[in-house]
């Protein structure tokens, strides 16, 4: 079955911009969480949605936000770009949001803010 | 707060030596513990898992890792490594009531295999 699909792999943006990025889970996954990875910071948790509610938020500020659909895609955004959002942003889905339950990556959105 | 650490950054192994990562954790409790693998470019891989029972887990790809409650350790193992093995591997642990999926991840450790 296919995997985890995020949309764009890569996306450049200048300061001040804002951006969106998708996440499509596996096929029945309700659960889907954000990450944010950085060389300074390494992986840090952004935000898990279950069936369109948010369950759990990182230590993030308010410009970074997520919303999830009825089918379970995910999509973050991030108003007021700064150059330090430069980063890999990776989704990961599963099926019941439990940490017992595996959760799937995906490739990753690579944001450049210039 | 729940921290972990992985005190190697990088590691370089010769194909067909053994392989140990180490990874340490700060917690309340006994957390969940997992291993992920991630290859240049691609996203983040299980390779095992604990929640409970036999320290001792076996993972994907001949890799195993044992859980230390005394030492607070969860270290990787592996005794061929092969030159594919070569990627960044991450220690992470969950919280353990279940309360959600958010896991806090170690900095990571380069492994490197030399021919």
């Amino acid at each position: 079955k296919a995997g985890v699909t995020q949309t764009p792999r890569y996306l450049i943006k200048t300061r001040g911009q804002q951006v969106t990025l998708s996440c499509s889970p596996i096929s029945g996954h309700r659960s889907v969480s954000w990450y944010q990875q950085t060389p300074g910071q390494g992986l840090q948790f952004l935000f898990e949605y279950f069936s369109e509610t948010q369950r759990n938020k990182g230590n993030f500020p308010g410009r970074f936000s997520g919303r999830q659909f009825s089918n379970s895609r995910s999509e973050m955004n991030v108003s007021t770009l700064e150059l330090g959002d430069s980063a890999l942003y990776l989704c990961a889905s599963s099926r019941t949001g439990g940490v017992a339950d595996t959760q799937y990556f995906g490739p990753g959105t690579r944001l450049t803010v210039l | 707060a729940q921290s972990v650490t992985q005190p190697d950054i990088h590691i370089t192994v010769s194909e067909g030596a053994s392989l140990e990562l180490r990874c340490n954790y700060s917690y309340g409790a006994t957390p969940y513990l997992f291993w992920y693998v991630q290859s240049p470019g691609q996203g983040l891989q299980l390779l095992l898992k604990y929640f409970s029972g036999d320290t001792l887990v076996q993972g994907i790809k001949g890799f195993e890792a044992e859980f230390k409650r005394s030492q607070s350790s969860f270290n990787l193992r592996k005794p061929s490594v092969h030159w594919s093995d070569a990627a960044e591997y991450f220690c992470a642990v969950g919280p353990p009531n279940n309360a959600g999926n958010m896991l806090t991840f170690g900095g990571g450790t380069r492994l490197m295999v030399k021919p």
